[in-house]
Parts: C-alpha cells; structure tokens; sequence
C-alpha cells in the first residue's frame, strides 16, 4: 500500500526557517517524481515545487523561489522541504504527492498534510 | 487569481449529470494534459481523473473528463450525495515552468 506521511509542520515566527519532512513507503520511491503542495486555509490547492527521481531537475512556483528548497534522499524514502525566511502568507497545510515514473506528474497519492503557521 | 478558471460552484440533484469546465490558455492545457482532483472536506485532495480523460483504479465510470483546445471539463453522471466536495484542475505550464492548478468549483448535491 502506498503511504505518504508528512512531518515538522507547526508554527513558526515569520522570518523564521521550518523543514518539512515525508516519509514514502509502499512503492518504489527512487523510480518517482515527487511534488509539494499546499493550501492555506479556506482556499484552493497551490502547487509549491517539484524533484525529479534522481534531484537532477526541481522547479518552484515563483513566490517561494530563493527561499524553500526541495530535497530528497532515495536511501531513505524521503522527501523535503527547506522552507526559510518564512512569510505570513506561507501558512497552509502542505502536502506531498507522487509525481510519476515518466512523463507529467500524476498527484497519484497524497499524504494527509501538515500544518505550517506562521504567525508572531 | 488562478492560472486555470474554474467556476466557484456548481450544483445538481441526485441522479443528474453536471459539467465543471477549466479554461486555461495555450501555456498550460492548449500544450499539456489535464488532471483533476476531488477534495472532501478535511480530507487530502484525491486524484480523479489524469492525462485528460483516464480514470485511476477505483475512480467509478461516473466521472469523465474531456479536453478541447484551451479548455477541459469534468463530467459527473448520476450525481450522488458522496460526490458533494470541491474539484481541481491542473495542468503544466510551459510558461511558468510549473503546475497551475484552477481555483475550485464546490459542488453542492440538492
């Protein structure tokens, strides 16, 4: 059974630095793309940032360009997220989703989220 | 302001087919396949359809999506009180170099 579970979510000042955690279990986690995801409270999905299988290729949506970077480590079926210099507007519940083996990511299966808040 | 346009809501009887529509623009869906997720409430979003019109194992036949130059939709048939929940599109864009998702359509079952 495919598993994604996020950790290290929780509230944090702004200016400040959080690292998002998802352990993948179930499926061959070096084979796959991976993606962050997330949603402020009240709104819609906003993708955040996107590594290939092998980290050779991750992109960011422009507004935390600079400022999160994407990580994983395949020995560990893992995957990151380095979130720094921390806005207000960073506050959403952040998920991480399967991409694909090739070609476009398919959101196969997501984790159920952690909670990021930022707030002084 | 979402990439992708998608009506805020939308709402149908049991038993009725309802249509959410996506409209993008020549970046995103004129260029790239479309997926299309199904978030109920409190829970994580769950993917519908992908590749514009193939359901997942397990998505029941009930729901189809189709694409059509710029713009794609999402077809649910003998709508039931389960399917109540907000819908996303999203595609890639070649512009932006990243996923753009639409901003949600909540369907509400009557």
């Amino acid at each position: 059974e495919v598993q994604l579970v996020e950790s290290g979510g929780g509230l944090e000042q702004p200016g400040g630095s959080l690292r998002l955690s998802c352990a993948a279990s179930g499926f061959t986690f070096s084979s796959y793309s991976m993606n962050w995801v997330r949603q402020a409270p009240g709104k819609g999905l906003e993708w955040v940032s996107y590594i290939s299988s092998s980290s050779s290729s991750v992109y960011y949506v422009d507004s935390v360009k600079g400022r999160f970077t994407i990580s994983r480590d395949n020995a560990k079926n893992s995957l990151y997220l380095q979130m720094n210099s921390l806005r207000a507007e960073d506050t959403a519940v952040y998920y991480c989703a399967r991409g694909s083996i090739r070609g476009a990511s398919l959101f196969d299966y997501w984790g159920q989220g952690t909670l990021v808040t930022v707030s002084s | 302001q979402s990439v992708l346009t998608q009506p805020p809501s939308a709402s149908g009887t049991p038993g009725q087919r309802v249509t959410i529509s996506c409209s993008g623009s020549s970046s995103n869906i004129g260029s790239n396949t479309v997926n299309w997720f199904q978030q109920l409430p409190g829970m994580a979003p769950k993917l519908l359809i992908y590749s514009n019109n193939q359901r997942p194992s397990g998505v029941p036949d009930r729901f189809s999506g189709s694409k059509s130059g710029t713009s794609a939709s999402l077809a649910i048939s003998g709508l039931q009180s389960e399917d109540e929940a907000d819908y996303y599109c999203a595609a890639w864009d070649d512009s932006l170099n990243g996923w753009v998702f639409g901003g949600g359509t909540k369907l509400t079952v009557l």
